[in-house]
């Protein structure tokens, strides 16, 4: 089955850090990733995607992922934080067959970047 | 460009009363989905329609009816409401479901408790 695992429920870091937000992904074939992100009372936003091509995808506000064949991860990074990249990042696995097309989500994860 | 409109964002009912929410969207997406937002669980898909006059099943469909009688439009019913369908709903959609597309579009969510 394909899912998505997000391990951190809570990710702190201070402004002008770097940052991570962990997921690992099991999929049977190619995987097609995405980060969302939501903002409070807000409904989610799409920052990036992995289809195929470099393992170092570039999305919206500075974000970046590196997907990782062989541990299955695909990363969220930003290498300098802001307090208003504070939110709730969810990642997502595209779940396609030959009867279904469906987009998979993290439980999510909560970045809170502290002044 | 309104994008994708969902309405209405509150509402309170009574266990046992029914009530529809309207999803709509003005991007001309074949795509459309209707996912379920609860604490620590992530986003549950619930139904879809990859296009109109169709639907399909997601993990948790069951005490929800949908209907795409209209490409831009995306109904979900609640024909009897329990306790446990209090959650925020989130619409969304795509254009294609593709390598080269796939991001999904939200609306701004709909948060229902039922009483």
């Amino acid at each position: 089955a394909q899912s998505v695992a997000q391990p951190e429920d809570q990710v702190n870091v201070a402004e002008g850090n770097p940052l991570t937000v962990k997921c690992t992904y099991s999929v049977s074939g190619n995987p097609y990733l995405f980060w969302y992100v939501q903002y409070p009372n807000r409904g989610l936003q799409f920052l990036l995607k992995y289809i195929t091509g470099d393992n170092l995808v570039k999305g919206s506000y500075g974000f970046e992922a590196e997907f990782n064949k062989s541990q299955t991860s695909f990363h969220l990074k930003k290498p300098s934080a802001l307090v208003s990249d504070s939110a709730l990042y969810f990642c997502a696995v595209r779940r396609i067959s030959y009867n279904t097309d469906k987009l998979i989500f993290g439980t999510g994860t909560r970045l809170q970047v502290f002044p | 460009n309104a994008g994708v409109t969902q309405t209405p964002k509150f509402r309170v009912l009574k266990t046992g009363q029914s009530m529809t929410l309207l999803c709509a969207q003005d991007m001309n997406h074949e795509y459309m989905y209707w996912y379920r937002q609860d604490p620590g669980m992530g986003l549950r898909l619930i139904h879809y329609s990859v296009g109109e006059g169709t639907t399909a099943k997601g993990e948790v469909p069951d005490g929800y009816n949908v209907s795409r009688l209209k490409k831009q439009n995306f109904l979900l019913g609640l024909e009897s409401a329990a306790p446990s369908q209090t959650s925020v709903y989130f619409c969304a959609s795509s254009l294609t479901a593709g390598p080269r597309g796939g991001e999904l579009f939200f609306g701004e969510g709909s948060r229902l408790t039922v009483l």
